[in-house]
């Protein structure tokens, strides 16, 4: 079966960096875009952004921009999210999630478990 | 593209048939998907294309639309149906979220 597995919950202070991981298996990690999304608590889901595993490819949304880094290396099916310098309204649920593309299909198929981030001093 | 679903909380009884429209600023054809979200899990997806079932989705839940007006049906509400739905559009970066949609039981 398909899945995305991530790395486990952080708890961490503001200033501190951090880099939470989305492996992916029993699919060719490097021929579909896996995405990331933010879910603060008791909120909505939030599109942060993007990466083409194959060629490094990467979107952000606008508001998102200069705030994390996405990478990910195709070589260990691994997808990577990370901040420089945490802010406590960076506490959040992360999900990666695999999308889909085709002629007949574009969607986020395949979810992670979710990543817990707590950012408290 | 902003995506406006409504309404944002809906109590229905099982057996009921309810639906979800989500709204988008400009038009994105069809390339609009449905998720279901349930407390502490991780969004599964439902609807892609605007109504194409995903596999291994339960045929109650059905999506409709293109352009810029969706909807998502769920036909006779089961007791599991108890969750948060989202569409999401993929027509153009970013690909945002609708707000929600808290479904409850009765």
């Amino acid at each position: 079966e398909e899945q995305l597995v991530q790395s486990g919950a952080e708890v961490k202070k503001p200033g501190e960096s951090l880099k939470i991981s989305c492996k992916g298996s029993r699919y060719t990690f490097s021929s579909s875009w896996i995405g990331w999304v933010r879910q603060m608590p008791g909120k909505g889901l939030e599109w942060m952004g993007i990466i083409y595993p194959g060629d490094s490819d990467t979107r952000y949304s606008p508001s998102l921009q200069g705030q994390v880094t996405i990478s990910a290396d195709k070589s260990i099916n691994t997808a990577y999210l990370q901040w420089s310098s945490l802010k406590a309204s960076d506490t959040a649920m992360y999900y990666c999630a695999r999308r889909e593309m085709s002629a007949l299909s574009d969607a986020f198929d395949i979810w992670g478990q979710g990543t817990m981030v707590t950012v408290s001093s | 593209i902003q995506l406006t679903q409504s309404p944002s909380f809906l109590s229905a009884s099982v057996g009921d048939r309810v639906t979800i429209t989500c709204r988008a600023s400009q038009a994105i054809s069809s390339y609009l998907a449905w998720y279901q979200q349930k407390p502490g899990k991780a969004p599964k997806l439902l609807i892609y294309a605007a109504r194409t079932l995903q596999r291994g989705v339960s045929s109650r839940f059905s999506g409709s639309g293109s352009g810029t007006e969706f909807t998502l049906t769920i036909s006779s509400l089961q007791p599991e149906d108890s969750a948060t739905y989202y569409c999401q559009q993929l027509n153009t970066y970013p690909h945002g979220f609708g707000q929600g949609t808290n479904l409850e039981i009765k």
